[in-house]
């Protein structure tokens, strides 16, 4: 079974500035996804960025950035210019690819709390 | 164009009691996953609904059922609560089986077991 580690409960960035959240997963597979979610208060999960693992280039979405080290099993978000918007849950989550049967459910780590500091 | 709808928003029940919980998929979406998150945890995953028939589990017990309708939306089912079911269920639904397919999340249906 694949798990997630995020291993910083709580981050705290001043605006503008940026801030790195930390995640790494243990899997046997060699193809899979990974993911970043948001969760604001109002609770629903919102997709900030995707991996596919067969891809050695780092996706970017605007202000957030990945680093992904497959050999280390490593997958870090990187927020540029950090907005008070931002403030959330962050989730890392793994999933993997199809396999006849359907692909498995979404395995998330417990998540980071981002503080934003006006 | 709605996204994924939950009802109820909000339930109490009593411990032992059983529940019914509500989600329409996005529109085009055919497939819909259900994840339980405890307070402070992240969510994990229940099972996954295809074509009405029950695609994938995770590591829940059979007090744990659900059921998709023909026009692809889902109820999940608990039996014989337990304080321990108290959480916010989520469900998510993509536009098939595949793991590249994103999952779009409703905003929840927050269950506390009294």
């Amino acid at each position: 079974a694949q798990t997630v580690t995020q291993s910083q409960p709580e981050m705290s960035v001043q605006e503008a500035e940026t801030v790195t959240l930390s995640c790494t997963y243990d899997t046997s597979e060699s193809d899979y996804y990974l993911f970043w979610y948001k969760q604001p208060p109002s609770r629903q999960m919102i997709l900030v960025i995707r991996q596919e693992a067969y891809k050695q280039q780092n996706a970017t979405e605007n202000r957030f950035s990945v680093n992904f080290q497959k050999a280390a099993k490593s997958f870090s978000l990187k927020i540029s210019d950090s907005q008070l918007g931002d403030a959330a849950m962050y989730f890392c989550a793994y999933r993997s690819m199809y396999s006849g049967g359907g692909a498995d459910g979404l395995t998330f780590g417990k998540g980071t709390h981002l503080i934003i500091q006006p | 164009d709605a996204g994924v709808t939950q009802s109820p928003t909000h339930l109490i029940k009593t411990r032992g009691q059983q529940v019914t919980l509500r989600c329409s998929p996005k529109s085009g979406h055919d497939t819909v996953s259900w994840y339980q998150q405890a307070l402070g945890q992240g969510p994990q995953f229940i099972f996954q609904y295809y074509e009405e028939e029950e695609r994938q589990r995770g590591n829940f017990p059979d007090r744990f059922s659900g059921h998709q309708f023909p026009n692809y939306s889902s109820e999940l089912n608990v039996n014989a609560l337990l304080l321990g079911d108290s959480a916010l269920y989520l469900c998510a639904s993509s536009p098939g089986l595949a793991g590249s397919y994103e999952q779009y999340f409703g905003p929840g249906t927050r269950l506390t077991v009294t």
